[in-house]
């Protein structure tokens, strides 16, 4: 069963930097996954798509402070210099023929 | 730009019927693939719909497959998400997304339009 795992929160302080984890399900670790930020009371932006050779392709105006990586069944969404509007809820997503699945978010605090 | 922008969300009694549009702007419509994604509150995202940019493929999870539809008239650029038979656990936000040229994952997001269902 195609799932994806994310831990439900993490913080960091204001400047520091910040890597977000999420993972599929055994059996799907070649899965490429997208990034979508959700800031408070707005709806979700689509930060990028990440292959599970760690190349990527970022949405529109998102700066070069997000940036993604893998490894085996892991991503990851790495924000440096942290800023106050960071301060959201991030998923990650998946896909195969006729699904799609969502991770459950990461309530990122930004201290 | 892009742009999408849902409507006809309300409140709607148990067992009712509603229909969601989704306006789109800024590309060629027909071309891409759409989808439907809610959001219940405090809770996170779920899929819920997609079509194909021609409209004749879609695709359901479990939980609303044979109780809503989704459907597109690309001559008027806008998405439609029939819901039937509604239940409470159907109360959510309802976004309107476009998908990628692959059509594997949403890559422009509406503001969402929300649903309560409650007697």
């Amino acid at each position: 069963q195609l799932v994806l795992t994310q831990s439900p929160s993490a913080s960091a302080s204001l400047g520091a930097s910040v890597k977000l984890t999420c993972t599929l399900s055994s059996g799907y670790s070649s899965h490429a996954i997208a990034w979508h930020q959700q800031q408070p009371e707005k709806g979700p932006r689509y930060l990028m798509k990440l292959n599970n050779d760690g190349s990527q392709s970022k949405g529109d105006g998102i700066p070069d402070r997000f940036s993604g990586s893998s490894s085996g069944a892991e991503r990851y969404l790495t924000i440096s210099s942290l800023q106050s509007e960071d301060e959201a809820d991030y998923y990650c997503q998946t896909w195969a023929t006729g699904i799609r699945v969502f991770g459950g978010g990461t309530k990122l605090t930004v201290l | 730009e892009v742009q999408v922008l849902e409507s006809g969300g309300g409140l709607v009694e148990p067992g009712g019927s509603l229909r969601l549009s989704c306006a789109a702007s800024g590309f060629t419509f027909s071309t891409y693939a759409m989808s439907w994604v809610r959001q219940a509150p405090g809770k996170g995202l779920e899929w819920v719909s997609t079509i194909s940019g021609s409209g004749r493929t879609t695709y359901y999870p479990d939980a609303v497959k044979d109780r809503f539809t989704i459907s597109r008239d690309n001559s008027k650029n806008t998405l439609y998400l029939q819901m039937n038979s509604v239940r409470a656990e159907d109360t959510a936000v309802y976004y309107c997304a476009k998908d990628d040229r692959s059509g594997s994952y949403n890559d422009y997001w509406g503001q969402g339009t929300l649903v309560t269902v409650s007697s």
